[in-house]
Order: structure tokens, then sequence, then C-alpha cells
């Protein structure tokens, strides 16, 4: 089975603009999280989603948005990107998800993110 | 609140030592499942192991081993006789609900030759 993708792998933007990531599960899987990786904050949990509905969302301001298509695939948004949004992003997927169904995730390679 | 500790910033050891990462994970839940996780260089995060609040024993994989301490919600992760490969950065992370983990600040290891 082919692992989570996500794409692009490196990107680089100027403030104020936006950026969209994306991410595909591992074939099945049907819970997507996203998650932030910075040297000052360590990992950080964005949200996830399950059949296109965002369950649980972490403590990140409105800019940061996503959504899931009826494939499983994830998006996320980041709109008018600041120097701080600079960061791994790094997407996850499980095959079952319960309130707490405690399945393993499965992450992506990421996607860094540059913020000039 | 819930709160994740691993209180060694970076362990250092030689090829073949064991070495054991400590975890403390404090939370009024008390059916809870909590993950270690590698992250190598090259930035991808692997799973390693899944242990529930709920069993004491012991448990071994392979090289990796690990209990639980309900008294002091400790989860320590050995890995026995090491080796270079194993030079990654270490993450606990309990499961706190619809899939959301929660990161410690993680260990680094380095596995010298």
């Amino acid at each position: 089975k082919a692992g989570v993708t996500q794409t692009p792998r490196y990107l680089i933007k100027t403030r104020g603009q936006q950026v969209t990531l994306s991410c595909s599960p591992i074939s099945g899987h049907r819970s997507v999280s996203w998650y932030q990786q910075t040297p000052g904050q360590g990992l950080q949990f964005l949200f996830e989603y399950f059949s296109e509905t965002q369950r649980n969302k972490g403590n990140f301001p409105g800019r940061f948005s996503g959504r899931q298509f009826s494939n499983s695939r994830s998006e996320m948004n980041v709109s008018t990107l600041e120097l701080g949004d600079s960061a791994l992003y790094l997407c996850a997927s499980s095959p079952l998800a319960g309130v707490k169904s405690y399945n393993e995730q499965f992450f992506g390679p990421g996607t860094r993110l540059t913020v000039l | 609140a819930q709160k994740v500790t691993q209180a060694q910033t970076e362990i250092s050891v030689v090829e073949k030592e064991d070495v054991t990462l400590d975890c403390v994970y404090e939370t009024r839940d008390t059916t809870y499942y909590l993950f270690w996780y590698k992250q190598p260089p090259s930035g991808e995060l692997v799973f390693l192991i899944r242990r529930n609040s709920f069993d004491e024993q012991n448990e071994i994989s392979g090289r990796y081993s690990w209990n639980f301490q309900k008294s002091t919600s400790s989860f320590n992760f050995t890995i026995t006789a090491s080796q270079v490969v194993d030079s990654a950065v270490y993450f606990c992370a309990p499961d706190t609900g619809f899939q959301k983990l929660v990161f410690g600040t993680g260990t680094r290891l380095l596995v010298s030759p």
C-alpha cells in the first residue's frame, strides 16, 4: 500500500499571500489530521477530518482552514501568511476514527513552508 | 489540563548500549492510549508503539520494550543494543480524542559508532 503523500514538498511564499497544501491518505483511511511543527512550538495539532467533517480543531487562528473531499483527500489553507507560519506541515491518516478509537496515525513526509 | 513531559532533551550513547526514554503524561482521564513516534533526519514521523493506560505489563517487540507505571503516569521506552540508525528524535504522544495527538517536546537520541 502506498503511504500518505503530501504535495508540494517545499514551498516558498511571501507575507500576505495564501497557500494550499494537499494530502492524500493511505487507501481506505478515512481520518486525516494535520499538524504543524516549528522549532519553537514543537508539534501542534491543527485539525482532524473524517467523512468530510471537521471533528476536532487545535488552537490556531481562523487563517488556518481545511477541508476533506469524498475520496478522503484533504487540503489545508493558510491565508494572509505571516513569518511565524514558516513550519513543517504534517498530514496523518488513520483507518478508523471513533471518539477514542486509539488507532495509530501514519504520517506523510510533510510540506516545508517558508514565508519570506 | 493534560500535560506531556519528556524531560530528557538529548541522550548520547555508543552503539550497542541500551537506552531508555522517559515520558510522563498527566491527565484526569483513566483510559487512554499513548503512542511513541520516531522522527529521523528525513523529517517523517514513524509510528513505533502504542500502549494503553490500563495494562502495566511490560512488553517487548524486537529491540524495543516499554512499560507503564500508573502510580507515576510514566511511559518508558527502551531500545536494547542501540544502533546508529536509531539516531532520531523520539516523541511520546497521547491520543486525547478524535485522533488528536498531543506531542511531547521530544528526546533527541544520538547513537555513535
